[in-house]
C-alpha cells in the first residue's frame, strides 16, 4: 500500500541551525515527491518537487531535498533556518497521473532565537 | 497570479444544517480536490474530480457529497452537518497532464466549527 512516514511529528532549532526533516515513503511505481509547506491558518504552498533527473532539487526560501530511491526517501533540508521558517512541512507522493496523492502527517518545527 | 478561492474563511454551523464550501480555481485545471486537515492526521482525501460533472470518492467520503457543474468551481456540500465534521477542509487543483501535471495548488483553508 501507499503511504508516506514523517517520523518526526515536532523539531525544534535554533535561528541559524542546519534542518533536515525526514520523510520516507512506500509507493510502487516511479512517484512524484513533494515538500509543502503550511503557515498557521493558511493553505499550502509548494516548497519543491521531483519528477525525474537529478536527485538533488532545489526549492524556494533557500530549502533543498534529496530523493534517494535505495532508501524510500527524500529528505528536506536548509543550511540556516530562519524564523520565518516556523511552520508546518508536508511531504507528499503521487503517481504520474496527478490524480493520487499521498501525505505525510507532518512536522511541525518551531525557531528559537 | 495564479490562484484557488475558497469562498469562506471562518465558518460556525449547527449540528443538522446544511454547509457549502465554495472553491473556484483561475488556472484552467482538470482536476479538483476537497481534502479534510485534522492534527495528527495530516491531510485525507473527500473527494475528487477529474472533469466536469465527474467525481471520485476519496478516502473519507461518508457524510459529503459533491458538485461540479463548471471547470473552475468545486463545492464540497455537508448535507447535515455534524460536531465530527468540525475540521480545516483545503481545496486544491492541478492539471491531468501536461510538463506540469502532478503539483496542486492550494486554497487558504475553510475553517468549519459545527456546535
Amino acid at each position: 500500500a501507499q503511504s508516506v512516514t514523517q517520523p518526526d511529528i515536532h523539531i525544534t532549532v535554533s535561528e541559524g541551525a542546519s534542518l533536515e526533516l525526514r520523510c520516507n515513503y512506500s509507493y510502487g511505481a516511479t512517484p512524484y515527491l513533494f515538500w509543502y509547506v503550511q503557515s498557521p491558518g493558511q493553505g499550502l504552498q509548494l516548497l519543491l518537487k521531483y519528477f525525474s533527473g537529478d536527485t538533488l532539487v532545489q526549492g524556494i526560501k533557500g530549502f533543498e531535498a534529496e530523493f534517494k530511491r535505495s532508501q524510500s526517501s527524500f529528505n528536506l533540508r536548509k543550511p540556516s533556518v530562519h524564523w520565518s521558517d516556523a511552520a508546518e512541512y508536508f511531504c507528499a507522493v503521487s503517481d504520474q497521473s496527478g490524480n493520487q496523492f499521498y501525505f505525510g502527517t507532518g512536522t511541525s518545527l518551531t525557531v528559537i532565537p | 497570479d495564479v490562484k484557488v478561492t475558497q469562498s469562506s474563511r471562518y465558518l460556525v454551523k449547527r449540528t443538522g444544517e446544511k454547509v457549502f464550501l465554495e472553491c473556484v480555481q483561475d488556472m484552467d485545471h482538470e482536476n479538483m480536490f476537497w481534502y479534510r486537515q485534522d492534527p495528527g492526521l495530516g491531510l485525507r482525501l473527500i473527494y475528487f474530480s477529474y472533469d466536469v460533472k465527474m467525481k471520485e470518492k476519496g478516502d473519507i467520503p461518508e457524510g459529503y457529497s459533491v458538485s461540479r457543474e463548471k471547470k473552475e468551481r468545486f463545492s464540497l456540500i455537508l448535507e447535515s452537518a455534524s460536531t465530527n465534521q468540525t475540521s480545516m477542509y483545503l481545496c486544491a487543483s492541478n492539471h491531468a497532464a501536461g510538463p506540469n501535471t502532478g503539483e496542486l495548488f492550494f486554497g487558504e483553508g475553510s475553517r468549519l466549527t459545527v456546535l
